[in-house]
């Protein structure tokens, strides 16, 4: 399969316990985005990397929430200390350099917190 | 802020006929719209996407059409089968194409024999 693969698909934990969450791209994919879907709603962009260098992270939920991609390939998405409200369905999508091309969407994690 | 909203949560059809998805947008200034379809518990899946520049674009059974006018957009599914039973977003990119797609609520087309 050379589509954008997240795993795990599924994770449940207790409230307070640090999570970690991974996404491979399309291996030719220079950009890699996450996103959060909450219930009924459309994802929510959250960071994303341009090879290695995460371009942008403002809109990460809190300090809480942090990714790295330190290849340039493969990345993370990590929740400390994790809440309730991070229950949501966690996205990654890739797509190449060009901003005009489609961007590739990860069956996402669907996170539960307990 | 910023945002992509859509008219109606949930739009049902028969079989065979054409549906229509709308949606509003509120920043005038993107320039790449898209639709994305996502089916239970899976990501959302590219269907098509237009340029500001232009007012239509056609793929296979779909149409997508953008009125900057009034900052709408719709998608048009022709012949409607039950496969396109799932749930439409409306996005577009932020800053530059692709980087920070912002998402509508989303639609759910329900599509019956």
């Amino acid at each position: 399969d050379t589509g954008v693969s997240q795993d795990p698909r599924h994770k449940i934990t207790k409230r307070g316990q640090n999570v970690t969450f991974r996404c491979d791209p399309i291996s030719e994919h220079n950009r890699l985005y996450w996103y959060r879907q909450t219930l009924g709603q459309g994802p929510e962009f959250l960071t994303y990397f341009q090879n290695e260098a995460q371009l942008e992270k403002s809109r990460l939920l809190s300090d809480r929430f942090s990714a790295e991609r330190p290849k340039g390939s493969f990345s993370t998405l990590e929740i400390q200390r994790t809440e309730q409200g991070d229950s949501a369905m966690y996205l990654c999508a890739s797509s190449l350099l060009q901003e005009t091309t489609e961007a590739f969407f990860g069956q996402g994690t669907r996170l539960t917190v307990v | 802020g910023e945002s992509v909203g859509l008219h109606l949560p949930t739009l049902s059809v028969q079989e065979g006929d054409n549906s229509i998805i709308n949606c509003a947008y509120s920043n005038s200034a993107s320039d790449y719209f898209i639709w994305y379809k996502q089916e239970s518990g899976k990501g959302p899946q590219f269907i098509i996407d237009i340029r500001s520049n232009m007012d239509k674009r056609q793929g296979q059974r779909v149409t997508v059409l953008l009125n900057k006018t009034v900052k709408h957009l719709s998608l048009q599914i022709a012949a409607t089968q039950p496969g396109d039973s799932a749930v439409y977003f409306c996005a577009y990119g932020g800053s530059g194409g692709y980087n920070k797609l912002i998402f509508g609520a989303g639609t759910r087309l329900a599509v019956h024999p």
